[in-house]
């Protein structure tokens, strides 16, 4: 079952913070955070594992609430680079596969 | 940095004809994944393979999907008998595994249009 990604879009002027959430129904084992830009490939931000274990953006910071199965992706000070559609994807354990939220798409604005 | 590499950018096919997608994975990765993506749409997991076998694969992965790893470095997604909803954007991944690294790298993926 799909993770269930809000908002579905935001429109931020630069130097906003934005804040996405994923949410899931099953226990969760990771969640992994990537951007897409139009046309081109996800790109890896960042990973939480249960358990509290971080990697990613040095600039982009998220939490994983294992209470909730639920992620927060944080981005402050937000520059024109970082519009694109960000997807949230879940494992149920180590080596599954990810599913993918359906996204959403963040637009910064000069 | 090593990447994950895909070829052909952009396949052009006839409805009915076989393609094959390349891909080559990191190469100290060990589990690799094929994923779509229906233009404007989520990334939907196809298939994931690992010591050369199938380890998992989606309900869209059917009868006319197959993967191979060839040689030890291709990675291979074969659509035997295309169809128009087959379009989309194709990604290879790759992971290490392991305790160390968990992420999974893609591919600047194969767009593939059946008409």
């Amino acid at each position: 079952q799909q993770p269930v990604q809000s908002p579905q879009a935001v429109i931020l002027r630069e130097g906003e913070d934005a804040v996405i959430n994923c949410s899931s129904s099953k226990a969760l084992y990771s969640v992994h955070w990537y951007r897409q830009k139009h046309g081109e490939a996800p790109v890896f931000l960042m990973i939480l594992l249960k358990g509290g274990e971080q990697k990613g953006h040095e600039k982009i910071s998220a939490s994983f609430n294992e209470k909730k199965q639920q992620s927060s992706l944080y981005l402050t000070a937000s520059q024109l680079s970082y519009s694109g559609t960000y997807f949230c994807g879940t494992e149920t354990s180590g080596n599954t596969p990810l599913v993918f939220g359906k996204g959403t798409r963040l637009s910064v604005i000069a | 940095e090593p990447e994950v590499t895909q070829t052909p950018s952009h396949q052009v096919t006839q409805m009915g004809q076989e393609v094959i997608l390349r891909c080559v994975p990191i190469s100290n990765h060990l589990y690799f994944y094929w994923y779509r993506q229906i233009l404007g749409q989520k990334v939907e997991f196809l298939v994931s393979f690992y010591n050369n076998e199938i380890s998992e694969k989606s309900e869209i992965f059917d009868d006319q999907f197959s993967v191979e790893r060839p040689d030890g470095s291709n990675f291979t997604l074969k659509i035997r008998s295309t169809k128009l909803e087959d379009s989309a954007m194709y990604f290879c991944a790759s992971k290490r595994g392991g305790r160390t690294r968990y992420e999974q790298y893609f591919g600047p993926g194969t767009r593939l249009t059946v008409t």
